[in-house]
């Protein structure tokens, strides 16, 4: 059974950086087809994909490219995602996901940028 | 980037109904196209795959079909725990796109 849980603040100021972390089970990063991925949704609309890593490959959404790492701890089961620069309109809830697809998804954790 | 036209935005049907939603893409996507199911306050879980391929536990209800670039999800007999928001995504190209959501109510 695969399980996923993001954690990170639940809260954080404008222009800080945003660091999450995904911890999983049940499957590992070596697994062949087993991409992990961020994505988030703001409250009450729809779902944006920021980030995906498949084995040693990283991938980014364009339009935020610059504001993004996305990395992994293998030993730990961890996927690691950094945001800098942020700001009220990347209040959301971020997801981790994984699969080949996005198979299985994380409780996802809320995320306010507020000053 | 991939635009996924997805509609109806809402949709009210009745139990037993058959429900349609399509989404329409910008351009070729081939198969690769999922569908999400989101109930209210939890996260999303996908239903279909590959366009027509139905994801291990999903209810034979569900289905998903193709015409070129639009893409349909059929519940065949609408139940109550069907009740949510429904999103396709293409997996054909970076960015990855999702539809901007269906919400479908009990009538």
């Amino acid at each position: 059974q695969v399980t996923l849980k993001e954690s990170g603040p639940g809260m954080l100021q404008p222009s800080q950086t945003l660091s999450l972390t995904c911890t999983f089970s049940g499957t590992s990063l070596s697994t062949s087809n087993m991409g992990l991925s961020w994505l988030r949704q703001p409250s009450g609309k729809g779902l944006e994909w920021l980030a995906s890593i498949w084995n040693n490959d990283n991938y980014y959404n364009p339009s935020l490219r610059s504001r993004l790492t996305i990395s992994k701890e293998t030993s730990k089961n961890q996927v690691l995602l950094k945001f800098t620069s942020m700001e009220p309109a990347d209040t959301a809830t971020y997801y981790c996901a994984c699969g080949y697809y996005f198979d299985y998804w994380g409780q996802g954790v809320m995320v306010t940028v507020s000053s | 980037d991939i635009q996924m036209t997805q509609s109806p935005a809402s949709l009210s049907a009745s139990l037993e109904e058959i429900v349609t939603i399509t989404c329409q893409a910008s351009q070729d996507i081939g198969n690769w196209l999922a569908w999400y199911q989101q109930k209210p306050g939890k996260s999303p879980q996908l239903l279909i795959y590959d366009a027509t391929s139905l994801a291990d536990g999903v209810p034979s209800r569900f289905s998903g079909s193709r015409s070129g670039t639009q893409y349909s999800l059929k519940i065949s007999r609408l139940q109550v725990e069907d009740i949510g928001s429904y999103y396709c995504q293409q997996a054909h190209s970076n960015p990855y796109t999702f539809g901007a959501g269906t919400k479908l109510e009990l009538k």
